[in-house]
């Protein structure tokens, strides 16, 4: 099956340095890369829908300045987490589509192995 | 009311019951559906999908999608302790939003 690669998977930072996130689809185009944020024993809650090459879509309540997001090309979308404070302290999961998957059919996502944000 | 809504749990059966899991959502114009499980600090992995109204088998899971009461559930016949995870439904919104139910924790008992 398709293969998504995050990295890195655990990251401790202190409380106003910024920390970037990588999302590589291995071996398939991914046309369409979502973020995802889950804080424990709750739910993927979705931070915004990345388009290669285009802005992404942030959903309501997310700070598009601090959660900054770039999919500039096929296979890969980075999350950066500006001046991030122990409040942003969660687990981040990215996901991405390939091409010709449309919610039609199937909507199989790949999903990434996770990031562990810890702010101090 | 959230988009997705599971009961937390946990569900405790024995090994070799039927576990059966259950979601309601809000959004009649979902046209998917999806039960992952999540193993604890794990990212999700597809169990199921389901598209159209009736009862989907693959295995020992059953998927079961009514529209008109917007309910979908799972069943896991002959769980096993191995089974024990937390399972969570997703629905689509829009074209191609995927959108997660807090989940049902699962625990399955020797």
């Amino acid at each position: 099956g398709a293969v998504v690669s995050q990295h890195p998977s655990r990251v401790i930072c202190k409380s106003g340095t910024s920390v970037k996130i990588e999302c590589r689809s291995l071996d398939f185009q991914a046309t369409t890369m979502f973020w995802y944020r889950q804080f424990p024993k709750q739910s993927l809650m979705l931070m915004a829908t990345s388009n290669e090459g285009s802005k992404a879509t942030y959903e309501q309540g997310v700070e598009k300045d601090k959660f900054l997001i770039n999919h500039a090309s096929l296979t890969l979308s980075t999350l950066t987490v500006t001046s991030a404070h122990p409040e942003d302290s969660s687990f981040y999961i990215c996901s991405a589509r390939g091409q010709g998957q449309g919610a039609a059919t199937n909507e199989k996502l790949f999903f990434g192995s996770g990031t562990q944000l810890s702010v101090l | 009311q959230k988009e997705v809504e599971q009961n937390s749990g946990p569900l405790s059966v024995p090994e070799g019951a039927i576990a059966s899991l259950n979601c309601t959502y809000s959004d009649r114009g979902s046209q998917s559906f999806f039960w992952y499980r999540q193993y604890s600090g794990k990212s999700p992995e597809l169990i199921m999908s389901i598209y159209s109204n009736g009862d989907k088998e693959d295995g020992r899971f059953t998927a079961q999608l009514n529209k008109a009461s917007q309910y979908v559930s799972l069943l896991i016949r002959d769980s096993q302790p191995s089974d024990s995870a937390t399972y969570l439904c997703a629905v689509t919104r829009g074209y191609n939003k995927l959108i997660f139910g807090a989940g049902t924790r699962l625990a399955v008992h020797p």
